[in-house]
């Protein structure tokens, strides 16, 4: 199985910071990358896919990169709703795997 | 649009077996360019994929390494629904778990989640 590691597992942060976190997977994926956001009781929601194409309708503060192994999700400037769990998926290969997630605090 | 309805118990035993269903209306479970999914939600493990199944001239399974010996997905085109078997449950089982159609990247859309279910597992 492919495995995906992000760093930081947890950031603390104020509105208007630029947030970076990473992805790791444990072998080439090409741009096969997922970024989601996560609200207790409710679905996850689509921000990225492709690596770097974002979902119509999510602010263009948030922004994908990377291929083969190593990708970011960054917010360039965060706002009071960002507070929330980031994870990374790959789909490149069966199965699908997500990072551990990444919990962004209020500072 | 796509919608997709979940149904099953919110309350499993111990050893005993999960099943919930899924059924789709807005479009076909034997569609060939989607892949129907279940995924579940734990504060102590996350986002978890369990394991798809698309139709592609004939069907595929693909299943979390870790579920492997004890989940099943199946696809029922009379109804137009798929299914999740989970095997021998234990309380470390318990999450909310989610069917959804994902597209060519392996991507979900917001609109193209179920509801959700909390299953708990306990006696």
């Amino acid at each position: 199985d492919i495995q995906m590691t992000q760093s930081p597992s947890s950031l603390s942060a104020s509105v208007g910071d630029r947030v970076t976190i990473t992805c790791r997977a444990s072998q080439s994926i090409s741009n096969f990358l997922i970024w989601y956001q996560e609200k207790p009781g409710k679905a996850p929601k689509l921000l990225i896919y492709g690596a770097s194409s974002s979902q119509s309708g999510v602010p263009s503060r948030f922004s994908g990169s990377g291929s083969g192994t190593d990708f970011t999700l960054t917010v360039s400037s965060l706002q009071p709703e960002d507070f929330a769990t980031y994870y990374c998926q790959q789909s490149y290969s069966p199965p699908w795997t997500f990072g551990q997630g990444t919990k962004v605090e209020i500072k | 649009q796509v919608q997709l309805q979940q149904s099953g118990p919110g309350l499993v035993k111990p050893s005993q077996t999960l099943s919930l269903t899924c059924a789709i209306s807005g479009d076909s479970v034997s569609s060939d360019s989607a892949a129907w999914i279940w995924i579940r939600q734990s504060p102590s493990r996350g986002l978890e994929w369990l394991g798809r199944t698309y139709y592609r001239s004939k069907w595929y399974n693909h299943y979390a390494t870790s579920m492997k010996s004890r989940i099943s997905i199946n696809p029922d085109t009379s109804r137009n629904q798929l299914s999740l078997q989970l095997n021998s449950v234990t309380p470390d089982d318990t999450a909310v778990y989610y069917c959804a159609r994902s597209g060519k990247w392996g991507e979900v859309l917001d609109d193209y989640w179920g509801q959700g279910t909390l299953v708990t597992v306990s006696s």
